[in-house]
């Protein structure tokens, strides 16, 4: 079965700083992955698609990676700041392509 | 307007007993899902509803059920609830069929607490 590792559990930069943030995956070729952002208390929040002939996808200061060859999407948070203060989840479809597999996500803590 | 709601935020119950959790959206979205996070706040899927129809069921036990009396609703019953089942439940829906290319909208979570 697929597996996704967000392979840093917490993440502490400082403000004005890019976070990178990785995702790997294993026994499978998606078709394109997501990102959301889940704060305490609250449900997650979709931030970024990016399918798999995109190699990189931007909105405002953020951005995405996909390489397929190496199974990895970076996840770029460029001039941080402390409300990006969250954790990240990273989602891919499951070989049906009926639902989303999410990774455990990654806490970042941005401090001024 | 909230697009996905769900009632109760929190939930305090014995274990044994019956409850039901509620969710709604106002997207006019085709599918809605139920997720559940643990307490190490892995998020993992559980149902997801399409046109009042089950699509999927990712080894849940069989003590939970979902019902979709309408398109925009989609209700969570677990009966005998175990400790095991303390955690977050999200509500979602999306446009399409569950393949994912458009995003998921989440519901605000309800707290399940079994003692």
């Amino acid at each position: 079965s697929q597996k996704i590792e967000q392979n840093s559990e917490a993440l502490n930069i400082q403000e004005g700083k890019t976070a990178t943030l990785t995702c790997n995956y294993t026994n499978y070729s998606p078709a394109y992955l997501q990102w959301y952002r889940q704060d305490p208390g609250r449900g997650p929040v979709f931030l970024l698609l990016i399918r798999e002939n995109e190699k990189e996808k931007r909105k405002e200061r953020l951005k995405v990676t996909f390489d397929t060859t190496l199974k990895q999407s970076l996840f770029h948070i460029t001039a941080s700041q402390p409300a990006d203060s969250a954790t990240y989840l990273c989602a891919l479809p499951n070989q049906a392509g009926t639902a989303l597999i999410f990774g455990k996500g990654t806490t970042l803590s941005v401090s001024s | 307007d909230t697009a996905v709601s769900q009632t109760p935020k929190y939930l305090v119950t014995q274990m044994g007993n019956d409850k039901s959790i509620k969710c709604e959206q106002n997207l006019g979205h085709d599918t809605m899902y139920w997720y559940k996070q643990d307490s190490k706040k892995f998020l993992k899927i559980m149902f997801s509803y399409n046109n009042k129809e089950l699509i999927i069921n990712e080894t849940v036990p069989n003590r939970f059920s979902p019902k979709s009396p309408d398109k925009a609703h989609l209700n969570l019953h677990i009966n005998s609830l175990e400790l095991g089942d303390s955690a977050v439940y999200f509500c979602a829906s999306s446009q399409d069929l569950g393949d994912g290319k458009y995003e998921q909208y989440f519901g605000p979570g309800t707290r399940l607490t079994v003692t």
